[in-house]
């Protein structure tokens, strides 16, 4: 598709288990963001890949989330033993490159629901 | 640090109305100011953006956002409302050291 795709839409699944969210940028796209969205509140920068630089990490809350990108393109963020206060929409968004005047293109998210 | 603050959690306005979603922003340098817009789960959608030039910037379904750099401010506008625009409106902020900061959305509900 033409836009950034993110899978699942939806995820259910028990405190203390691992999940893995994808997202597929924009192609030709060379930077990469993932973003978390509470509810009731706005975004919350988590980690920005930009071409072969290592990734900008600052966002990430706790050494329970991790994002890997393989080939320039797709993207993974892991969190590992999921918590409660984890449930929220993660969000990713691309853009042509990682310059401060470029627009940023989000997909519609994966909503984390953690019982 | 920067910092955006979107004064007003919800804003109603009649269809036909003019409309306006407010925005401040902190940056140590010279900011680069964003809108965007998010229909119910859907990711969001950039509307118009703030560089330089003119203070007035025009983008897309008919919104425009006004740059003061005295007061700070990137308040969101259009002429005239429709129900369609009903919606959650993000301002967001960057300056040439760090990430995009969101502001904390305004849900802008356009009545019949």
């Amino acid at each position: 598709g033409a836009g950034v795709s993110q899978s699942p839409s939806n995820k259910v699944t028990e405190k203390g288990k691992d999940v893995e969210l994808r997202c597929d940028p924009i192609s030709g796209h060379t930077a990469l963001y993932w973003y978390r969205q509470s509810l009731g509140q706005g975004l919350e920068f988590l980690i920005y890949f930009q071409g072969n630089s290592a990734p900008d990490k600052s966002g990430l809350p706790s050494d329970r989330f991790s994002a890997e990108r393989t080939g320039g393109s797709v993207s993974t963020l892991t969190i590992q033993r999921t918590q409660q206060e984890d449930s929220a929409v993660y969000l990713c968004a691309s853009s042509v490159t990682g310059e401060d005047n470029q627009p940023q293109h989000f997909g519609d998210g994966t909503r984390l629901s953690i019982l | 640090a920067q910092s955006v603050a979107q004064p007003e959690d919800q804003v109603n306005v009649a269809e036909g109305n003019p409309l306006t979603v407010k925005c401040t922003y902190s940056v140590s340098g010279n900011p680069y100011l964003f809108w965007y817009v998010q229909y119910p789960n859907r990711g969001l959608q950039f509307l118009l953006k703030y560089i330089t030039g003119d203070n007035l910037v025009k983008g897309s379904y008919g919104f425009e956002a006004e740059f003061n750099k005295s007061q700070t401010s990137f308040h969101l506008k259009k002429p005239s409302a429709l129900v369609s625009d009903s919606a959650l409106y993000f301002c967001a902020v960057r300056d040439i050291e760090r990430q995009l900061t969101f502001g904390s959305g305004t849900q802008l509900t356009v009545l019949p």
